[in-house]
């Protein structure tokens, strides 16, 4: 069975920084891409960066690149997001998504919620 | 403003068929062949319900299905039940990111 569970979130102050982890099982994580999507209360998905399964290649959203950082450890089969210079409007339920195929995900973690106030 | 449009809410009454449009308004999508539709009930994880336009994954039922028509994607559910409420998410991608619609909210009367 595919599982997800993302960890990490937290209250932080503007202009700080937190890290994001998903533990994957279930599948040959080294195999698949992986995805960060986030949500803010009340608002719809927001794609904010993939990475490949052998984590050359990384891809961010506009709206947090040069501020977060996708990594993964496949000793450890986990997926990381380090974000930096948090600002309010990154507060959002982060969700680490299995990626089937380019830009579609058929399993998804239960969500980390960062909140982002001083 | 996305570049995937969707209405806000839609409703139906259970039993009836809903269909959900999501069309692209930007030069910038990669694959209109790639469209995705999302499930996601409140507090809760989205879930894959149509991958490439038209597939189901297993275990979606068939009262979910898709379709394309010029630059709009559609999500048609048949037979609606309660359990259908939830909102519904398309998505695709532009040649440098991964775009979703705004969100339809799905109301079963």
């Amino acid at each position: 069975e595919v599982q997800l569970l993302e960890s990490g979130g937290g209250l932080v102050q503007p202009g700080g920084s937190l890290r994001l982890s998903c533990v994957a099982s279930g599948f040959p994580f080294s195999n698949f891409a992986m995805t960060w999507v986030r949500q803010a209360p009340g608002k719809g998905l927001e794609w904010v960066s993939a990475i490949d399964g052998s984590g050359v290649s990384i891809y961010y959203a506009d709206s947090v690149k040069g501020r977060f950082t996708t990594s993964r450890e496949s000793s450890k089969n986990t997926l990381y997001l380090q974000m930096n210079s948090l600002r309010a409007e990154d507060s959002a339920i982060y969700y680490c998504a299995k990626n089937m195929n380019t830009a579609k995900y058929d399993y998804w973690g239960q969500g980390t919620l960062v909140t982002v106030s001083s | 403003q996305s570049a995937l449009a969707q209405p806000a809410s839609v409703s139906g009454s259970p039993g009836q068929s809903v269909t959900i449009s999501c069309t692209g308004t930007s030069s910038d999508i990669g694959d209109y062949n790639s469209f995705t539709w999302y499930q996601q009930h409140p507090g809760k994880a989205p879930k894959l319900l149509i991958y490439d336009v038209t597939n189901r994954p297993s275990g979606v039922s068939s009262r979910f299905s898709g379709s394309m028509s010029g630059n709009t994607a559609s999500l048609t559910i048949s037979g609606l039940q309660a359990e259908d409420e939830a909102d519904y998410y398309c998505s695709s991608y532009t040649f440098s990111s991964v775009v979703f619609g705004g969100g339809t909210k799905l109301t079963v009367l």
